[in-house]
């Protein structure tokens, strides 16, 4: 069964700091999506990549996939308090759903 | 407009009752999810429809029957509700299934 796994679960940092989400998978797979959630809210999705070494921006957030390393990582940079919130990785095992990490809980301080 | 709307947001109930709740997509996506987040934030798939078809039922208790009369919608009952079924449950639609979710609001079932 595919394990999703996201380090760290929990992340406080400063404005102005840079720092990295990691979200592993424990099963073969092109494809992972991130996604937000704020407190009380929907998730959004942020970024959808699609290939071994794909690479997105917006904005501040940017997220990368190594299919081989099974590994997404989204990087902060120079974090600001728009930025707190909950992050989600997921991947699709086979075709049919998609399985999501723990959430990393950010919360970014002035 | 809203693309996956779901009502109601919130549900307060007691023990034993029986609620549902409605899911409705216009985004002419062919796939819907039923995902539950518990008080921890964990994300879990309960069901999945491809036209109106169940793809998915990630071992839910038979309490739990979901509903999709056509492809744009997808009802969740749940029969004897117990404390355990608080939660916030989204409903979600795809273009095809394992691909990008597209979320609604969520609705805050509370057990007392």
């Amino acid at each position: 069964e595919l394990k999703v796994e996201q380090n760290p679960l929990f992340l406080s940092m400063q404005e102005g700091k840079n720092y990295t989400i990691y979200c592993n998978y424990s099963t073969t797979s092109d494809r992972l999506y991130w996604y937000r959630q704020d407190p009380g809210k929907s998730l959004e999705s942020l970024f959808v990549l699609l290939s071994n070494g794909a690479v997105k921006q917006e904005g501040r957030l940017m997220a990368s996939l190594d299919t081989k390393a099974r590994l997404s990582t989204l990087h902060i940079t120079a974090a600001v308090h728009d930025l707190s919130a909950t992050y989600f990785c997921a991947v699709p095992p086979g075709a049919q759903k998609l399985v999501f990490g723990q959430g990393t809980r950010l919360t970014i301080n002035p | 407009d809203t693309a996956v709307s779901q009502t109601p947001k919130y549900l307060v109930t007691q023990m034993g009752n029986d609620k549902s709740i409605k899911c409705e997509q216009n985004l002419g996506h062919d796939t819907m999810y039923w995902y539950k987040q518990d008080s921890k934030k964990f994300l879990k798939i309960m069901f999945s429809y491809n036209n109106k078809e169940l793809i998915i039922n990630e071992t839910v208790p038979n309490r739990f029957s979901p509903k999709s009369p056509d492809k744009a919608h997808l009802n969740l009952h749940i029969n004897s509700l117990e404390l355990g079924d608080s939660a916030v449950y989204f409903c979600a639609s795809s273009q095809d299934q394992g691909r990008e979710l597209f979320f609604g609001e969520g609705s805050r079932l509370t057990v007392l």
